[in-house]
């Protein structure tokens, strides 16, 4: 079926290091891929997000690009900072659903 | 920026009684709510999707009788777990959109069968 791959699941970086998460999806029509963070026990908050009509956005230091050929997106954090320990979905509007389709996670932890 | 009220934030009940969560848009007409579950250390797995005036469009493997989802307002929908048990103990999240704008979510409700 229709789905959203995440990887990694789990990635430890140095503080003031890059972070990049990468998600695939399978439906070529998906058009929107919203990213979230979400801290324990409390709800994903929106941090990013792309539409399909660009390649790349940028928000301080927040980067997604997308590959609609591939039919991948990937998160960019740079200058990684403590307060950015969290864990982090991609999603996707995949054929047939209304709602968002959420890779399985990925725990970022920046190490001090 | 557009508010998604849930409420309650959490929920200790009895098992074989039932349990209404409700989802509100506070400033914003939401079209339509979805509402998803979250089990410990994984993903947001959506359950429903329900549009003002309508039924609700269910999952894949989610009861509809037992999961009760009623979208009377486009500022309300609530959901109503029936007949809880100890395997629904679980994150209910709903999320909102009003138009073409992004998903909002409510802060979650966590559900406790005892």
């Amino acid at each position: 079926g229709e789905n959203v791959e995440q990887h990694p699941s789990t990635l430890s970086v140095q503080e003031g290091d890059s972070a990049v998460i990468k998600c695939t999806y399978s439906d070529s029509a998906s058009n929107y891929f919203p990213w979230y963070k979400q801290e324990l026990g409390k709800r994903p908050q929106l941090i990013i997000d792309i539409r399909s009509n660009v390649g790349e956005k940028k928000d301080q230091r927040i980067a997604v690009t997308l590959n609609k050929t591939a039919k991948h997106f990937s998160l960019h954090i740079t200058e990684t900072q403590p307060e950015d320990s969290a864990v982090y979905f991609c999603a996707a509007i995949l054929r047939g659903a209304d709602g968002l389709t959420f890779g399985k996670g990925t725990h970022l932890i920046i190490q001090p | 920026g557009a508010v998604v009220s849930q409420h309650p934030s959490w929920v200790i009940c009895k098992s074989g009684t039932s349990v209404k969560i409700e989802c509100r848009s506070l400033d914003f007409q939401a079209t339509t709510m979805f509402w998803y579950r979250q089990f410990p250390k994984q993903s947001l797995m959506l359950m429903a999707t329900s549009n003002e005036g309508s039924k609700a469009t269910y999952e894949q493997g989610v009861e509809k009788d037992k999961f009760l989802i009623n979208h009377a307002s486009l500022t309300l929908s609530t959901l109503t777990v029936t007949s809880a048990h100890p395997e629904d103990s679980s994150f209910y999240i709903c999320s909102a959109r009003g138009g073409s704008s992004p998903l909002h979510f409510g802060n979650g409700t966590r559900l406790t069968v005892t």
